[in-house]
């Protein structure tokens, strides 16, 4: 079945170490989303990739990044993070902008 | 900017029980998306709507887009506790064309929990 992954689904590391969290869908789409959602909220978009055209929001802090050295894949990379970077990150994929998203399980995020 | 309004926030169900919750916004849209989230996973899309006073149906699930744009309605009908969750609606703002683009606004979600 075509689906969005994502790995790991629990990822714990220390306060200031990098971390890196990934993403591959098999569903061919153009677009790639990095969501943070923390409990009981809505997910809330960090970045999206249009093939390889990046855009961030512009209250993403400056700690994220993300790279798609491919259509299949997408990582987001938290370089140094602090104790408010736990929560739940969602990776989605879409056809193209503005219409409906597919959403990966998440990786859970603690930040020790 | 554009936003989506869900109520009710929380409901308790019981098993059996049909349940009915909305979404509306200030501003039209020309798609609603239906997804349910349970605890610990990604969001799933259940029901994904067009065209204004369009009817869908998924399972037990039923979803109507407003006849004014402006609003759209999730139903389950005989809950089952499977049932239980978080249900956002979302959907992409309208542009200056009228089209659909950017990305998906999300409502605060409507929490449902089984009665004790």
């Amino acid at each position: 079945d075509a689906m969005v992954i994502q790995n790991p689904r629990y990822q714990v590391t220390q306060f200031g170490k990098p971390v890196t969290l990934s993403c591959s869908q098999t569903l061919n789409h153009n677009v790639m989303y990095w969501y943070q959602q923390k409990s009981s909220q809505a997910p809330k978009l960090l970045f999206h990739y249009y093939d390889k055209d990046f855009n961030n929001e512009a209250d993403t802090p400056d700690n994220f990044q993300s790279r798609r050295p491919n259509t299949s894949f997408c990582f987001l990379d938290i370089r140094s993070p602090g104790l408010g970077d736990a929560a739940m990150y969602l990776c989605a994929t879409s056809r193209r902008q503005g219409y409906e998203q597919y959403f990966g399980p998440g990786t859970r995020l603690t930040v020790t | 900017g554009q936003q989506l309004n869900q109520s009710p926030q929380s409901m308790f169900i019981q098993e059996g029980e049909d349940v009915s919750m909305n979404c509306t916004s200030s501003s039209i849209f020309n798609t609603w998306l239906w997804y349910k989230q349970d605890p610990g996973e990604g969001p799933v899309l259940l029901i994904a709507l067009y065209k204004a006073g369009e009817l869908t149906s998924n399972g037990r699930l039923t979803a109507q887009f407003g006849i004014t744009r402006k609003d759209s309605f999730l139903n389950i009908s005989a809950s089952i506790p499977s049932d239980v969750g978080i249900y956002f609606c979302a959907g992409p703002p309208i542009g200056a064309d009228g089209g659909s683009q950017g990305n998906l606004i999300f409502g605060k979600g409507t929490k449902l929990s089984v009665k004790p």
